[in-house]
């Protein structure tokens, strides 16, 4: 199985700061017939379900602000989140879907500080 | 409006049965393939079942396989979760989801999420 590992558990940021969530996977989950990382960003609030924020490593889901941002490729991988606003405090979760189990990271806990 | 309603959870005792169900609406069920994940009280997501659009591939998480069923029904636009062998640890919330529209034949991520159904396995 692939193990996503993210870093760090937890992080306080000011808002209007910026915030960066590492993402690593124990295998490259580049796909080279399609030229895409099969890795996606989930914001999950308290009490909601996740929401798709970016996949394919750095494409928007439609609706999501241009603050968040994916970036990476193989093994590792970074969502930023530009300018924090309230809203964005939530659990961020990577999560590769390169095989099965489609395994995701234990989640970063994003608060204000 | 992509809108998904699980419905079927409940408190079982261990070694019992629950069958989770999935009233998808909004867009064209049939088309996607469709997952389930959950999460335990207090703790992160766990991926635990696909199932391709059609019905003709599954694949399931370790820890569930002989154990739960994933199955789907396009005429109903409904997904089922049949589990059966339940544990303490199947405790959580499960949620059902669609795989986003993409023109990449292959895996997909989520991006449509009900809002969960609660399974408590205790005694």
């Amino acid at each position: 199985d692939i193990v996503m590992t993210q870093s760090p558990d937890s992080l306080a940021v000011s808002l209007g700061e910026r915030a960066t969530i590492n993402c690593k996977s124990s295998q490259n989950i580049f796909y080279s017939s399609n030229n895409k990382n099969f890795l996606a960003w989930y914001q999950q609030r308290s009490g909601q379900p996740p929401k798709l924020l970016i996949y394919w490593a750095s494409t928007r889901q439609s609706g999501v602000p241009d603050r968040f941002s994916g970036s990476g490729s193989e093994t590792d991988f970074t969502l930023t989140i530009t300018s924090l606003q309230a809203e964005d405090v939530a659990v961020y979760y990577c999560q590769q879907y390169y095989s099965t189990p489609r395994t995701f990271g234990q989640g970063t806990k994003v608060e204000v500080k | 409006q992509v809108q998904l309603v699980e419905s079927g959870g409940g408190v079982v005792q261990p070694g019992g049965s629950l069958r989770l169900s999935c009233a998808a609406s909004g867009f064209t069920f049939s088309s996607y393939g469709m997952e389930w994940v959950r999460q335990a009280p207090g703790k992160g997501l766990e991926w635990v079942a696909y199932i391709r659009y059609d019905g003709s591939n599954k694949y399931y998480e370790d820890s569930v396989k002989g154990r739960f069923t994933i199955s789907r029904d396009n005429s109903k636009n409904t997904l089922y979760l049949q589990m059966n062998s339940l544990r303490a640890e199947d405790t959580a919330v499960y949620y059902c989801a669609k795989d986003i529209d993409d023109s990449w034949s292959g895996p997909k991520p989520m991006d449509g999420w009900g809002k969960g159904a609660r399974v408590t396995v205790s005694s």
